[in-house]
């Protein structure tokens, strides 16, 4: 299994640019979540999904958007790039019922 | 009160030296508990969950204390490998979002 993929790995935009950060996982998990880690920030949740159609926003939501079209791929949708967005982002999953929850190898996106 | 607090340290420690850590969180009604190990430029990965009568896993103990609202880590006879930021992760059911401390970075020197 490759548990949970993303691409790119880094990528660096300019302010007012769009792009989508994918995210996939094999493993049949329900649950996926978008995190963004800045310095003395901490984990930060964006948006998360317990399932194929459902979509819920975390703490950070605004500037992102996300879809859920099937159980293996949540993808994120920066839809104006702005330089506050500039971070490392983490995808995540893990099943319903809880347990431990398993992150992606994070993107690093830089906005100037 | 943030949800879920942690001392950010950074915790320098010689090697084979003992060191605890603790994590408080504010809901009460949170059920599920775990603590995270983040190496640098690397994404978390479970460490250990943490259950109501405490558990052990090799050289970790984890502590739950509800009354207190806490949550502890100790890590016995510390090695340069355990170098890592550690981070307290709370949730209150199954399908709801993990919420993660900021982090508690270990220098184990030697």
């Amino acid at each position: 299994n490759a548990g949970v993929t993303q691409t790119p790995k880094f990528q660096v935009l300019k302010t007012g640019q769009s792009m989508t950060l994918q995210c996939a996982q094999d493993m049949n998990h329900e649950y996926m979540s978008w995190y963004r880690q800045d310095p003395g920030m901490g984990l930060r949740l964006i948006h998360y999904s317990v399932g194929a159609g459902i979509t819920d926003q975390g703490e950070v939501p605004n500037g992102y958007n996300v879809s859920r079209s099937t159980t293996e791929d949540f993808p994120l949708r920066l839809l104006s790039a702005a330089p506050s967005q500039t971070s490392v982002y983490f995808c995540a999953s893990r099943i319903n019922t809880g347990g431990e929850q398993f992150f992606g190898p994070g993107t690093r996106l830089t906005v100037l | 009160r943030k949800e879920v607090e942690q001392d950010p340290g950074p915790f320098n420690v010689p090697e084979g030296a003992t060191v605890a850590f603790n994590c408080t969180y504010s809901n009460s009604a949170s059920q599920s508990f775990f603590w995270y190990r983040q190496d640098c430029r690397k994404e978390p990965k479970l460490l250990m969950s943490v259950y109501s009568s405490g558990n052990e896993d090799g050289r970790f103990t984890a502590q739950l204390n509800r009354a207190s609202q806490y949550i502890s880590l100790l890590i016995r006879d510390s090695k340069l490998s355990d170098s890592a930021t550690y981070l307290c992760v709370v949730s209150l059911s199954g399908n709801t979002p993990l919420v993660f401390g900021k982090g508690t970075r270990l220098s184990v020197i030697a």
